[in-house]
């Protein structure tokens, strides 16, 4: 079954610090990706997206994501995070086959401390 | 303002006692979801709607019902909600289909006992 896997469900950094949060699929076909954010006590907004073209994407508040095809990943990436960069991020997969299917991963709450 | 709104924000009820949380967006898009957001278990698509009239059955629809009466509103109806389904509900909804963002409401957390 095809699935979205978020290795880090818990990641705790110092402001400042680089920010990688790891994102993988198990579709071989033709995808959308996604990347939103939830906020303490907000709803789900959109960071980024690719659909084709350059497999480097740029979001809101200085976000970043690449898509490896060969590797099945799409990675979020921030060289320096906030305090309010403090959130739920939640990759999320739209798979191109009978009919088309969006997988939420289980999302990676991040904690930045001041 | 574009937005999806949900009513209401919290709930608290009983086992057994039907409720209806209500979705609405004012962005003419043809597509509308709900999900329940679960720790651990990220967002799983309840019922999801391509146009009006038009309804389906996402991952996890045992205990739910949706109507799509029109563009703008899909209601989730709870006939006899259970402890299990405690948990924070978005409503969503996208230009057509979920292969383009999506737009959350705000969540309705409801707490059935």
């Amino acid at each position: 079954a095809q699935s979205v896997s978020q290795h880090n469900h818990h990641v705790i950094l110092s402001e400042a610090a680089s920010l990688e949060l790891g994102c993988n699929y198990s579709y071989g076909g033709t995808v959308n990706l996604f990347w939103y954010v939830q906020y303490p006590g907000q709803h789900l907004q959109l960071l980024l997206k690719y659909f084709s073209g350059d497999p480097l994407v740029k979001g809101i508040k200085g976000f970043e994501a690449e898509f490896i095809k060969s590797k099945f990943s799409f990675n979020l990436r921030k060289p320096s995070v906030q305090w309010s960069d403090t959130a739920e991020y939640f990759c999320a997969v739209f798979i191109y086959n009978q009919g088309g299917k969006l997988i939420f991963g289980q999302g990676t709450e991040l904690s930045v401390k001041p | 303002e574009a937005q999806v709104t949900q009513n209401p924000r919290y709930l608290i009820t009983v086992t057994g006692k039907k409720l209806t949380v209500t979705c609405s967006q004012n962005m003419n898009h043809e597509y509308m979801s709900w999900y329940r957001q679960d720790p651990g278990l990220g967002l799983r698509q309840i019922y999801y709607s391509m146009n009006v009239e038009v309804t389906d059955k996402g991952d996890v629809p045992e205990g739910y019902k949706v109507s799509r009466k029109e563009k703008r509103n899909f209601p989730l109806i709870l006939e006899s909600p259970s402890p299990n389904q405690t948990s924070l509900y978005f409503c969503a909804s996208s230009l057509s289909g979920t292969k383009h963002e999506q737009y959350f409401g705000p969540g309705t957390r409801l707490t059935v006992t």
